[in-house]
């Protein structure tokens, strides 16, 4: 079955570096790739969307790369700030728009 | 304020009772989502319409659970004999389909069963 692995520990980072986070996924071709971003008791929100033929993909300070050999995204955030602070969902189109997630990976930014 | 809305925001309710969700899509969005998420998980698929048509449910949804899209445009989500393994956000989203992907969520239905 497909599986979807995100860091399930926070990850903490300084203010002003780069987070890095990352999914996996086993078992499945996607044709594209999204990543979401979820505050506490709210629905997730839309970040970013790549496709299996894009390398990457940039949004200001967020830039998504999309690795269909190792079957792996990697999601970063520049510059980071304390307002950058959520958990990070992952999701992958696996059959007529239809996605599956990642469990999330919280983010957590130091002032 | 036109994202998608949910409604009631939280319900708590006795095991054996039924509760109905609601949800209001983006107007002019043709696609519908349903999902349910417990705490520390990634959303996980219920069922989807295209329009009124319930195009896809999930193995996962027992024959408890019913969805409608009656006219295309709002959706209602029953439960029927809660258990106390359904306590969980239920979260709503919609997407304008003709291949945008993109799907905008509601603040989610948080169901708490006792």
């Amino acid at each position: 079955s497909q599986k979807i692995e995100q860091n399930s520990e926070a990850l903490n980072i300084q203010e002003g570096k780069t987070a890095t986070l990352t999914c996996n996924y086993t078992n499945y071709s996607p044709a594209y790739l999204q990543w979401y971003r979820q505050d506490p008791g709210r629905g997730p929100v839309f970040l970013l969307l790549i496709r299996e033929n894009e390398k990457e993909k940039r949004k200001e300070r967020l830039k998504v790369t999309f690795d269909t050999t190792l079957k792996q995204s990697l999601f970063h955030i520049t510059a980071s700030q304390p307002a950058d602070s959520a958990t990070y969902l992952c999701a992958l189109e696996v059959s007529n728009y239809q996605l599956i997630w990642g469990a999330g990976t919280k983010l957590i930014i130091k002032p | 304020d036109t994202g998608v809305s949910q409604d009631p925001r939280h319900k708590i309710t006795k095991r054996g009772q039924n509760v109905t969700f609601r949800c209001d899509p983006i107007s002019e969005h043709n696609r519908l989502y349903w999902y349910r998420q417990t705490l520390g998980q990634g959303p996980e698929f219920l069922t989807y319409f295209q329009n009124e048509a319930q195009l896809e449910k999930s193995r996962l949804l027992s024959d408890r659970f019913s969805a409608e899209r009656p006219k295309g445009s709002f959706s209602t989500l029953e439960i029927q004999r809660t258990e106390q393994g359904d306590s969980a956000m239920y979260l709503c989203a919609s997407s304008l389909g003709d291949g945008e992907e993109t799907q905008y969520f509601g603040p989610g239905t948080r169901l708490l069963v006792l």
